[in-house]
């Protein structure tokens, strides 16, 4: 079935960085993008990126732009999402979901990961 | 950017009740308007698209309205596994945005 598959948690401290990953399966990763989302405690839903599978294009939101890589990996179909400069604010749950191919919102986000917990403490 | 303010905060009903929700963008966002819901303890799930369109799977209970600005969730009859948070969020404008969330209790 399709299904992404994240990374499991990450407890680090101020000031370091994280990796996390998600496996796609069950689909052509190619003909998507991945779209990255966090959610501190108890909060909403904050968009942070997008990445086509297709041909690597990125495009992040402004406030995560000098700290977030996004890549994918096709041969192994998994996205990435690497996040510097930590601080105890980023203490939240970061998803993974299947978005557009060409553009950021070229459509909904129809299939989520599991969320990778990633606590930062000080 | 697009504001979306999701209302009420919460709501409290019964299993079988109507549910009401609504998302009311600070500009236009056309239909590009999505609804997700998120139980306990899970990631997120969506339910409508733009605007209007049953993502696959989702019930019949589950409907969605609006156009512009303003945009409604619906659910039908309440079933005991429908007490989650629903979230909107547009995609018609740079950046994406989510509302802040409505929680269904019971």
């Amino acid at each position: 079935q399709v299904q992404l598959v994240q990374s499991g948690a990450e407890v680090t401290k101020s000031g370091a960085s994280v990796k996390v990953s998600c496996k796609a399966s069950g689909y052509t990763f190619s003909n998507y993008g991945i779209t990255w989302v966090r959610q501190a405690p108890g909060q909403g839903l904050e968009w942070m990126g997008w990445i086509s599978a297709y041909n690597g294009y990125t495009k992040y939101a402004q406030k995560f732009q000098d700290r977030v890589t996004m890549t994918t990996d096709t041969s192994t179909t998994t996205a990435y999402m690497e996040l510097r400069s930590l601080r105890s604010d980023d203490t939240a749950v970061y998803y993974c979901a299947r978005g557009g191919l060409r553009y950021w919102g070229e459509k909904a986000f129809d299939i989520w990961g599991q969320g990778t917990k990633v606590s930062v403490s000080s | 950017e697009i504001v979306l303010t999701q209302s009420p905060a919460t709501l409290s009903l019964s299993p079988g009740e109507r549910a009401t929700l609504s998302c009311r963008a600070s500009q236009s966002v056309s239909s590009y308007l999505v609804w997700y819901q998120q139980r306990l303890g899970q990631a997120p799930r969506l339910l409508i698209y733009d605007a209007s369109n049953r993502a696959t799977g989702i019930p019949a209970r589950f409907s969605g309205s609006g156009s512009g600005t303003d945009f409604t969730l619906t659910i039908s009859s309440l079933e005991p596994e429908d007490f989650a948070v629903y979230y909107c969020q547009q995609r018609n404008d740079w950046p994406p945005t989510f509302g802040g969330g409505t929680k269904v209790e019971f």
